[in-house]
């Protein structure tokens, strides 16, 4: 399978603990996307990386998160402080880097704050 | 700013019958990709058909295309003879040359048998 991979795919944790999540795009593709989808709403774009850059972070996304790509290739996504309003599905998508490309998407990680 | 709005929040469609998914949006980029994905039920999101804002044809990948009215900022998918495999969430979404994404809230499309 040569398509996008996140892990977990479902994370439960107490508020106020730190997790951390892994997506491996596709291997050819320099551009890499998070986003955080809600139950009913479409995907919120959080941070994008060309290559290792960081090139934008949303400017909703508080400081509790972080995301590196450190050679280009994986990436982490890391909530520090977890709140109950974190819980949510968190989407990796990889294209080659186009305006046209179009995103391919991975299974996404639920992620649920008791 | 970039805004994608999708006005139907659930539409409902015989099988084998067409159904029209509404989709607006703002930008002041000239230059810009126009999609749609599909997410069915606890399953991945993929592409259903894109649109370059550059071209006047519209974009047809069998039985969806689009109607894509760049004046009015109006992007909206058809979908022919409508399939029970066709039921889920759609989602219009907006690519600019800086590369950023942005999504609509999502049509909900059930398919009747």
């Amino acid at each position: 399978d040569t398509g996008v991979s996140q892990d977990p795919r479902h994370k439960i944790t107490k508020r106020g603990q730190n997790v951390t999540f892994r997506c491996d795009p596709i291997s050819e593709h320099n551009r890499l996307y998070w986003y955080r989808q809600t139950l009913g709403q479409g995907p919120e774009f959080l941070t994008y990386f060309q290559n290792e850059a960081q090139l934008e972070k949303s400017r909703l996304l508080s400081d509790r998160f972080s995301a590196e790509r450190p050679k280009g290739s994986f990436s982490t996504l890391e909530i520090q402080r977890t709140e109950q309003g974190d819980s949510a599905m968190y989407l990796c998508a990889s294209s080659p880097q186009g305006v046209g490309a179009p995103q391919h998407f991975g299974d996404g990680t639920r992620l649920s704050i008791l | 700013a970039q805004t994608v709005t999708q006005s139907q929040p659930e539409m409902s469609v015989q099988e084998a019958e067409t159904v029209t998914l509404s989709c607006t949006y703002d930008t002041s980029e000239s230059d810009y990709y126009l999609f749609w994905y599909k997410q069915p039920p606890s399953r991945q999101m993929i592409l259903v058909i894109r649109q370059e804002a550059y071209k006047q044809q519209n974009a047809t990948e069998n039985r969806f295309s689009v109607n894509f009215q760049k004046a009015a900022k109006s992007f909206s998918l058809k979908i022919s003879d409508s399939q029970l495999g066709d039921a889920a969430m759609y989602f219009c979404a907006q690519k600019t040359s800086y590369d950023k994404v942005i999504f609509g809230p999502g049509t909900s499309l059930s398919v009747i048998p």
